[in-house]
């Protein structure tokens, strides 16, 4: 168990509809990181956070993504007008100034 | 483009033998590599990692080798357990970056 906590598990929804997870890192973890992973494929970068300052955005996360992370503590993604390419397990990681990251367990999302 | 490539997507061992798991890189600024187990329904879980300083780090059943000549690292894992079945991705960083880069995963059966 890394201490990060992602809810919800899995996520069906249609197309069209907004979605949003959150992820809760253990206090000690600075950064905060959201990663996009489909199936074949290994964990894809898409944003991250150091406190509640958002420092990087990968060109995957395109204008219907949205992440905060607004006191440096729990942070939510938002996903807007969902597609079925945005079918996907979304993880959270959280470390402290570098070093290995802590992944929580991960929101499965699958748009009908 | 891929710039941290595992080109086994499988690999089938006999209990008690070693593993091995190879991952190559292409972006020669990358200075700290690290290694995850990912099983079904879970988020990754840290294994080991090395900094390129290095060429070998051990951890228990755990060692990562590091070639940076030829730009390739490898995970060996002495004696293979049936519980070490899992995927296993390598993982880059260049330090300051804090952006980590995912291979797309080698899945491991030991058999029994």
């Amino acid at each position: 168990d890394t201490g990060v906590s992602q809810n919800p598990r899995h996520k069906i929804t249609k197309r069209g509809q907004n979605v949003t997870f959150r992820c809760d890192p253990i206090s000690e973890h600075n950064r905060l990181y959201w990663y996009r992973q489909t199936l074949g494929q290994g964990p894809e970068f898409l944003t991250y956070f150091q406190n509640e300052a958002q420092l990087e955005k990968s060109r995957l996360l395109s204008d219907r993504f949205s992440a905060e992370r607004p006191k440096g503590s729990f942070s939510t993604l938002e996903i807007q007008r969902t597609e079925q390419g945005d079918s996907a397990m979304y993880l959270c990681a959280g470390n402290i100034a570098g070093g290995e990251l802590f992944f929580g367990e991960g929101s499965r999302l699958t748009v009908l | 483009d891929q710039q941290v490539k595992q080109n086994s997507p499988s690999l089938s061992v006999q209990e008690g033998r070693i593993s091995i798991l190879n991952c190559d890189y292409t972006n020669s600024m990358f200075d700290y590599f690290l290694w995850y187990k990912k099983y079904p329904a879970e988020g990754p879980t840290f294994l080991i990692s090395i900094s390129s300083i290095k060429d070998k780090n051990e951890d228990g059943r755990f060692t990562v080798f590091l070639n940076k000549s030829a730009k390739h690292l490898s995970l060996h894992i002495v004696p293979s357990q049936p519980g070490d079945s899992a995927v296993y991705f390598c993982a880059a960083e260049t330090s300051g970056t804090y952006k980590y880069i995912f291979g797309t995963g080698t899945r491991l059966k030991v058999l029994a």
